[in-house]
């Protein structure tokens, strides 16, 4: 079974600071890896996906993550923290062999900016 | 906006009685999820239909059941209601069924907030 560990239920920075969210991953496979962000009473918009090849993903709004194998990992990273950036970010992951595409969530990570 | 549309956007209802979440996917999409939010559990995925037929199952109750119509809408029944049913029901769809051919990326909708009183 999959599972998704966010470190952090809450995160601040200040505007214009780095923004680093961290998700690590458990699967038997190689997975296929998602960052989602959920704006209040919204529903959930992709950031960036990760499948084969390059380990570094660029997606919307600036954000990129990388791929560590050995470490489990796909951290959600942007240079530059801005105030429309405050949202709640969920990472998931599905199995590449599963015969379904369903997604499984982290307990997702609430990011604040401040002023 | 994603394409998905969900009604209601609100319910609330009584415990023991039955509620129907309707969902249209985007254009052209087969695949449609269902996934469940709530404050305790987080987010989690329910059930998967393709072109009409049931395609996954994950940690639905047998109180819970779903269909997709031969116009490709779904619908989420909940039935028995319990006070932990409240919880905001997404639905998302995609284009393809399965992976192994690449991804098919999901567009999730507004959802709908069901309370449960």
């Amino acid at each position: 079974a999959q599972s998704v560990t966010q470190l952090g239920s809450h995160v601040s920075v200040s505007e214009g600071a780095l923004v680093l969210l961290r998700c690590n991953y458990s699967s038997s496979v190689p997975p296929y890896l998602f960052w989602y962000v959920q704006y209040p009473n919204q529903g959930l918009q992709l950031l960036l996906k990760y499948t084969t090849g390059a380990t570094l993903v660029k997606g919307i709004n600036g954000f990129e993550a990388e791929f560590k194998k050995s470490e489990t990992s796909f951290h959600l990273t942007k240079p530059s923290a801005h105030m429309s950036d405050a949202a709640e970010y969920f990472c998931a992951v599905s199995d590449p062999g599963a015969g379904s595409y369903q997604l499984t969530f982290g307990k997702g990570t609430k990011l604040s900016v401040i002023p | 906006d994603s394409g998905v549309t969900q009604t209601p956007k609100h319910l609330i209802t009584a415990t023991g009685q039955r509620v129907t979440l309707r969902c249209s996917p985007r254009s052209g999409d087969l695949s449609v999820y269902w996934y469940q939010q709530s404050l305790d559990q987080g987010l989690q995925f329910l059930i998967q239909y393709y072109n009409g037929e049931e395609r996954a199952k994950g940690n639905i109750l047998e109180r819970f059941s779903a269909q997709q119509f031969p116009d490709l809408h779904s619908e989420l029944n909940l039935s028995s209601l319990e006070l932990g049913d409240s919880a905001l029901y997404f639905c998302a769809s995609s284009l393809r069924p399965v992976s192994g051919t690449g991804t098919d990326t999901q567009y999730f909708g507004p959802g709908t907030r069901l309370t449960v009183l």
